[in-house]
């Protein structure tokens, strides 16, 4: 089966200006996770949906940052306006609706805030 | 709260030698436990994975890894290292709910000399 895709794989822009990240998942799969990876650590969760709907959004910079499903398929996070601090690896993730049911990742979209 | 210690940076291994990267967590109830591999700029792939029932749980590329609830740990190992086993390794922890978040480790390099 395909995997999950992702694109832009990098993109560099200017702080302040915007981007948009685009993932688009394993068919069937309900779950799925946009993550953070600062250089040199583990992927820290942004937002997790379930279907459309957002389960877990706690640890998204609301103020700048902005995702959704929609159709609880293919997804986007946005940045806006982008700071330095911004500049990681954005990773999509999808897995089925069981806790215990493995995540799989794409291959991320490295971001340079200049 | 959930968490998760890698306690070393990097582990450096003859080739042929046994490797162990070491993990403990720290969770209120029953953990679901995940082993991750990344190479250079690639997403996250899946090792292995503890659920329930036997504490040595075997996965891909020969790697197993051992559940120990008394020590709360889920270290990674592999009897005979390989060159190619080089890149950075993330444990990961979940509790029993579809809407818990996954919480992954600060990662652990590990370097297999020829």
């Amino acid at each position: 089966e395909a995997g999950v895709a992702q694109s832009p794989r990098y993109k560099i822009i200017e702080k302040r200006q915007s981007v948009a990240f685009w993932c688009n998942p394993i068919s069937g799969h309900a779950t799925l996770y946009w993550y953070q990876q600062i250089l040199g650590q583990g992927p820290k969760l942004l937002i997790q949906f379930q279907n459309n709907g957002v389960v877990d959004d706690s640890q998204l910079p609301k103020d700048r940052f902005s995702a959704e499903r929609l159709k609880g398929v293919d997804s986007t996070l946005k940045i806006q306006p982008a700071k330095l601090e911004d500049s990681a690896v954005y990773l999509c993730a999808s897995g089925r609706l069981a806790a215990a049911d493995t995540q799989y990742f794409g291959p991320g979209t490295r971001l340079t805030v200049l | 709260a959930q968490s998760v210690a890698q306690p070393e940076d990097q582990v450096n291994v003859a080739e042929g030698n046994p490797l162990t990267v070491k993990c403990t967590y720290s969770v209120s109830g029953n953990p679901y436990l995940f082993w991750y591999v990344q190479y250079p700029n690639r997403g996250l792939q899946f090792l292995l994975k503890y659920i329930t029932g036997d504490n040595l749980v075997k996965g891909s590329y020969g790697f197993e890894a051992e559940f120990n609830k008394s020590q709360t740990s889920f270290h990674l190992k592999k009897p005979s290292a390989l060159v190619s086993d080089s890149a950075l390794y993330f444990c990961a922890v979940r509790v029993h709910s579809s809407a818990s978040k996954i919480i992954f480790g600060s990662g652990t390099r590990l370097s297999i000399r020829p």
